[in-house]
C-alpha cells in the first residue's frame, strides 16, 4: 500500500537471539518511523529516521538500533530479542518534510520471543 | 511527557446509532491532531486538525478540534458495521520530525 512495505511479516524467535526487521519505501520519502503495538499502549515509537545515517530515538527505544544506509531502507534490529519485545512491529512514513500530514503504516510484522 | 487519552476504551452500538469518541491531549509544542482508523492491519490515515473550531468532514465522519480545552472529538453518523474498528488519535509536535504520540485507541464494534 502507497510504495511501503514490510518483511517479514510473521516471526518467532529465541530469547537472545538477533532479529533485524525491514522497512521498504518506494516513494523517495526522507522521514520513516518505526512504531510498536501492544494491547493497551496504542502505538510506542521506537526511533525514527529524517534522511540517510540520520536516526534517533523515540520513547522506547532500549534494546533497539537501527539503521538507514539507503533512502528506500530502514531496519530495525533487536540487538537479543526479549519475551517483552513480542509485539506488532509497524513501519511508518511521513510524506511532509517533517510536517505530519498524516502516516502512511507498513502492514506490519507480528514478532513473538519465546 | 507528551500524553494522549482517549475515552472510552471500547464502545458497543447497533447500526444506525450515532456515536462521538474522545481524545484529549498533552503535547508540548502542539501542531496538530490526527484521527486513524484501523481495522485488521495497520491505522489508515483520516484527519488532520490544526485550527479549533473547523470541523472536518468526510462522508459520515467529522471531526473537531479546541485548542483551548485540549481535546477534540470523532462523531460517526448512521454507524455501519464496517466502522468497527479501533480507532486511535495522535498529536503531532512542531518538532521538524514528524513525531506522533498516539492514544491507546477506542475499540469501536458496531452490531447489526
Amino acid at each position: 500500500d502507497a510504495g511501503i512495505t514490510q518483511s517479514p511479516r510473521h516471526k518467532v524467535t529465541e530469547t537472545g537471539t538477533p532479529v533485524t526487521l525491514r522497512c521498504h519505501q518506494t516513494e523517495n520519502h526522507r522521514y520513516m518511523y518505526w512504531y510498536r503495538q501492544d494491547p493497551g499502549h496504542g502505538l510506542r515509537l521506537i526511533h525514527y529516521s529524517y534522511g540517510v545515517k540520520d536516526t534517533d530515538k523515540g520513547e522506547v527505544s532500549d534494546g533497539y538500533s537501527v539503521s538507514r544506509s539507503k533512502t528506500e531502507d530502514f531496519l530495525l534490529t533487536l540487538e537479543s530479542a526479549t519475551s517483552s519485545q513480542t509485539s506488532v512491529y509497524f513501519c511508518a512514513i511521513s510524506k511532509g518534510q517533517g510536517y505530519n500530514y498524516g502516516y502512511t503504516f507498513g502492514s506490519g510484522t507480528r514478532l513473538t520471543v519465546v | 511527557e507528551d500524553k494522549v487519552v482517549q475515552s472510552p476504551l471500547s464502545l458497543v452500538v447497533h447500526e444506525g446509532d450515532t456515536v462521538t469518541l474522545n481524545c484529549s491531549y498533552e503535547v508540548t509544542n502542539f501542531r496538530s491532531l490526527l484521527w486513524y482508523k484501523q481495522e485488521k492491519k495497520a491505522p489508515t490515515f483520516l484527519f488532520m486538525l490544526t485550527s479549533s473550531g473547523i470541523e472536518k468532514k468526510s462522508g459520515r465522519l467529522s471531526s473537531i478540534l479546541d485548542k483551548k480545552e485540549l481535546f477534540s472529538i470523532l462523531n460517526i453518523t448512521a454507524t455501519q458495521t464496517g466502522d468497527s474498528a479501533i480507532y486511535l488519535c495522535a498529536g503531532d509536535t512542531n518538532t521538524n520530525a514528524g513525531k506522533s504520540t498516539f492514544g491507546d485507541g477506542t475499540t469501536l464494534t458496531v452490531k447489526p
